[in-house]
């Protein structure tokens, strides 16, 4: 499977506890980006990542969330103390590079996180 | 940075036409148009390139106008499996090629 992997599909969380989401980019996609989606609103760019790079978070809430694209292995979105407010679906698309000429990004099937 | 769409929400009986709007206030290099099921993810359509330039995909296409900062999908002869929400993605000329995503438009095909 060629396609943007992520996990976990579905997690729930009680309140306080810390929430770890888990993107694979396409083979050869170098790019990846974050998005939250709350029910029935629109896609919210939350965070653009290259390998071991924050290229821009200026969608990333000041407190309890942070995202990390390392070197080697997945990107993770890390949200700390989760509140019910966190409860949203979750997507991560990936892109082969920079500029566009073509290029476009693809969607993971995204995380859906609950926080009770 | 955040596009705008028109309508916000549309219903079609299957066959009939519908035109969906997307504009931004920033000089776009590209535009990307998706398709979303509820509870799934975003499937991508289309992109278009340069002003002008249109799209087809089935019964679906796009126009890309450069100049006011707009694009338009067109569905022709709806089908009930086009219901769904469509976001348009821009592209802007500004450093990190962020895609950020329209308000999104919820179009309802009924028989």
């Amino acid at each position: 499977n060629a396609g943007v992997m992520q996990n976990p599909r579905h997690l729930v969380r009680r309140r306080g506890q810390e929430a770890r989401l888990r993107c694979s980019p396409m083979k050869g996609h170098s790019h990846v980006y974050w998005y939250r989606q709350l029910p029935e609103e629109g896609l919210k760019f939350m965070v653009y990542l290259q390998k071991e790079n924050i290229i821009d978070e200026s969608g990333m809430p000041k407190e309890r969330f942070s995202a990390e694209f390392p070197k080697e292995g997945p990107s993770i979105l890390r949200i700390q103390q989760v509140v019910r407010g966190d409860s949203a679906a979750y997507f991560c698309a990936s892109s082969p590079r920079y500029w566009g000429a073509g290029n476009t990004i693809y969607f993971g099937e995204g995380s859906w996180l609950t926080v009770v | 940075q955040q596009p705008v769409q028109s309508p916000q929400a549309v219903i079609l009986r299957e066959g009939e036409d519908a035109v969906i709007n997307c504009s931004s206030s920033k000089a776009l290099y590209s535009v990307h148009w998706y398709r979303q099921k509820h509870g799934e993810a975003p499937v991508f359509l289309m992109i278009l390139l340069k002003g002008g330039e249109q799209k087809g995909h089935e019964k679906i296409s796009a126009s890309f106008n450069e100049k006011k900062q707009q694009s338009s999908l067109y569905l022709t002869a709806s089908q009930l499996s086009y219901s769904g929400t469509y976001f348009c993605g821009t592209e802007t000329f500004t450093t990190g090629n962020q895609f950020y995503f329209g308000t999104g438009t919820s179009l309802t095909v009924i028989p």
